[in-house]
């Protein structure tokens, strides 16, 4: 299964658009990529799916280069209840999960 | 749909005796997930059934776990004996494939807090 990478942790301000890169080396062609979100004390929830190109849903965009190495999932004009665990993830049937970036959100 | 019931929420159990975990997936569902999550080890895998059908349980951290599924509607992760390393939050999720022939979305219970003492 394709390992992935993604920072540790982030911070922005409210009101700036938030962009998490997740490294993806070793994706085999018929993986797609996921992210989910994670609040405290709170089960992952499924945020946004891709597998080339460009999606885009009313939560967040996902950028996907050609060669498909990396992602990057983009959320414009976060704000405090952003504040959470994001995780990267790729694959078809196993869903695993890394250890995700903690993005903070200031006032 | 209720979403993916898990009980109980909370479950406090002494060195040596058996817990049961449960879960309602969302009906329609094809695959099950269990996972387990601590600060440690973050947010692990445990195994998971498709069709009712244990697919890969490589994650299970040893015999004294185990994991079944009888039926579409319910599934249970059991340990026994536990310990108190067995602590953690144990979720359960569950996905439908369709005919992509891929997990699209997994929807997660509210978990399990399961303290060992």
């Amino acid at each position: 299964l394709a390992k992935t990478t993604q920072p540790i942790s982030m911070d922005s301000y409210e009101g700036q658009e938030v962009n998490i890169t997740c490294s993806h080396n070793n994706i085999a062609t018929n993986d797609y990529i996921t992210w989910y979100q994670q609040f405290p004390s709170q089960g992952p929830r499924f945020i946004i799916q891709g597998y080339k190109t460009k999606v885009t849903n009313e939560v967040a965009s996902l950028f996907i280069p050609a060669d498909r190495k990396s992602s990057t999932l983009s959320l414009p004009r976060v704000s405090l209840s952003d504040t959470a665990v994001y995780y990267c993830l790729v694959g078809a049937s196993k869903i695993i999960f890394g250890s995700g970036t903690r993005l903070s959100i200031r006032p | 749909d209720a979403g993916v019931i898990q009980s109980p929420r909370h479950e406090v159990t002494e060195m040596g005796q058996e817990v049961t975990l449960r879960c309602k997936p969302i009906s329609g569902h094809d695959y099950l997930f269990w996972y387990r999550q601590t600060m440690m080890r973050g947010l692990e895998l445990l195994i998971y059934f498709n069709n009712n059908v244990p697919i890969d349980d490589s994650g299970m951290p040893e015999d004294r776990f185990s994991a079944k599924m009888p039926n579409a509607s319910f599934s249970t992760l059991k340990i026994q004996p536990s310990e108190p390393r067995d602590s953690a939050v144990y979720f359960c999720a569950s996905s439908w494939t369709g005919s992509t022939l891929r997990n699209t979305e997994a929807f997660f219970g509210q978990g399990t807090r399961l303290t060992v003492v």
